[in-house]
């Protein structure tokens, strides 16, 4: 079946600019989470989704990120007024929901910030 | 907090070479711990999931193993090929929580040259 998608995969804007980005799960997964990867940082957990709630967003690195999924599958993570340091590739991952599964991820998309 | 160590961060090997990869993570408190691989311009591809309960996971030429009192993980890659050419990441998941926040290390970037 397919596996997780995320568009766009390249997204080049200016410092200033909102960009939304977008997940669209395997179809039946409940748990969503975001990742980035960044040069100088690693990967690093932003956003964790159980159905439409998220019962934690303590990775979002500041109130200009902000993320929100509906009916339980696609996910946008928006990022508002982007800074040079936001240019990353941004990874999507989902999984069935228990803590025996593991996470699938998407191939990603990477933010440059002009 | 926890922090996950990979060493070496880069390795070399001709093929047809057994090899072993590193992880360490300061907090033992872990529900399971990942490997993943990951191709560049990909995503990541989960490579063996070992739960806490755990000691190892085999999945055909790969094994890996988990020692929680003392903080340590290893992969181990038998009769390496140029396809096995990645990097390798381990991701640990905090005991709390009840989902799978992954904390990931900086990854081991390995070559396999014929």
């Amino acid at each position: 079946g397919a596996g997780v998608s995320q568009s766009p995969s390249n997204k080049v804007t200016e410092k200033g600019k909102d960009v939304e980005l977008r997940c669209d799960p395997i179809s039946g997964h409940t748990a969503l989470y975001w990742y980035r990867q960044s040069l100088g940082q690693g990967l690093e957990f932003l956003i964790y989704f159980q159905g439409n709630s998220a019962p934690d967003k303590s990775g979002l690195p500041s109130d200009r990120f902000s993320a929100e999924r509906t009916g339980g599958s696609v996910s946008t993570l928006t990022i508002q007024r982007t800074q040079q340091e936001d240019s990353a590739v941004y990874l999507c991952a989902s999984s069935p929901g228990g803590r025996t599964d593991t996470q699938y991820f998407g191939p990603g998309t990477r933010l440059t910030v002009l | 907090k926890q922090e996950v160590t990979q060493i070496p961060a880069a390795l070399s090997v001709p093929e047809g070479e057994n090899l072993v990869l590193n992880c360490s993570f300061t907090d033992s408190a872990i529900y399971n711990l990942q490997w993943f691989r990951q191709d560049p311009g990909k995503g990541l591809t989960s490579l063996l999931l070992i739960q806490s309960s755990q000691r190892e996971q085999t999945s055909g030429r790969l094994n890996a193993s988990l020692d929680k009192s003392s903080g340590r993980s290893t992969l181990y890659i038998a009769a390496s090929q140029p396809g096995d050419s990645a990097t390798y990441l381990c991701a640990a998941a905090p005991l709390s929580g009840g989902y799978n926040k992954l904390i990931f290390g900086a990854g081991t970037r390995l070559a396999v040259h014929p």
